[in-house]
């Protein structure tokens, strides 16, 4: 069975702090990563991975995938109250089928 | 409009009874997904098709169904629903396997 961990599971920080969220994954036919960020709502996509060591980078956020030790991470630099979140791991198959992780809940204090 | 679209939005219903939630997309894509979330967990898939004739069971397919009406609806229905069938239900769309999915707002079904 597919399996995506995240952690930690909740995170509180200042605004300015940098933080770092993993998500490991033991996954059949693996494809891809994804990284979700859910507000209220609906989720919403942030990035997709399928290159060890390749850096993918969004204003502060950026996101990097190991396929060795099967894990990614997540980084948010100089944060922001409106980073406060939960960010949703996934990972892709071949096959089409994605499997999520718990999600990191991320409070930003002012 | 929204590119995908759920209704109704929120729904109470008794033990029971049937219920439908309903999702349809503008953007055109093959690929629908119904998943589940309960609190403090990630989403868990309970059916997907990859075109009108396809339709797979995810990990919680059971007590639950599926249509597809057409490339742009996809109908989630509860047979005889059951309180631990309580939980916001998302409906998403991709274009293929390496593109990110696209959600639906969401549905908060309460089965008491």
């Amino acid at each position: 069975e597919d399996k995506v961990v995240q952690s930690p599971l909740s995170l509180v920080v200042h605004e300015g702090d940098t933080v770092t969220l993993n998500c490991s994954y033991e996954v059949t036919n693996f494809r891809s990563l994804l990284w979700y960020k859910q507000e209220k709502k609906a989720p919403t996509f942030l990035f997709m991975l399928t290159s060890s060591g390749i850096e993918k980078k969004s204003g502060r956020l950026s996101s990097i995938l190991d396929k060795k030790e099967l894990f990614s991470i997540l980084n948010i630099t100089a944060t922001q109250t409106g980073d406060s979140a939960v960010y949703l791991c996934a990972s892709n198959t071949n096959a089409g089928k994605s499997t999520f992780g718990d999600g990191t809940t991320l409070t930003v204090k002012p | 409009d929204a590119d995908v679209t759920q209704t109704p939005r929120n729904r109470i219903t008794k033990t029971g009874k049937r219920i439908m939630l309903e999702c349809s997309q503008t953007k055109g894509h093959d690929r629908m997904y119904w998943y589940r979330q309960d609190p403090g967990l990630g989403l868990r898939l309970i059916y997907y098709s990859f075109d009108v004739k396809d339709i797979n069971k995810g990990e919680i397919s059971d007590g639950y169904s599926v249509s597809r009406q057409a490339q742009a609806k996809f109908s989630l229905s509860l047979e005889s629903a059951i309180p631990n069938q309580t939980a916001l239900y998302f409906c998403a769309t991709s274009e293929t396997t390496d593109y990110g999915y696209t959600f639906g707002s969401g549905t908060r079904l309460t089965v008491v």
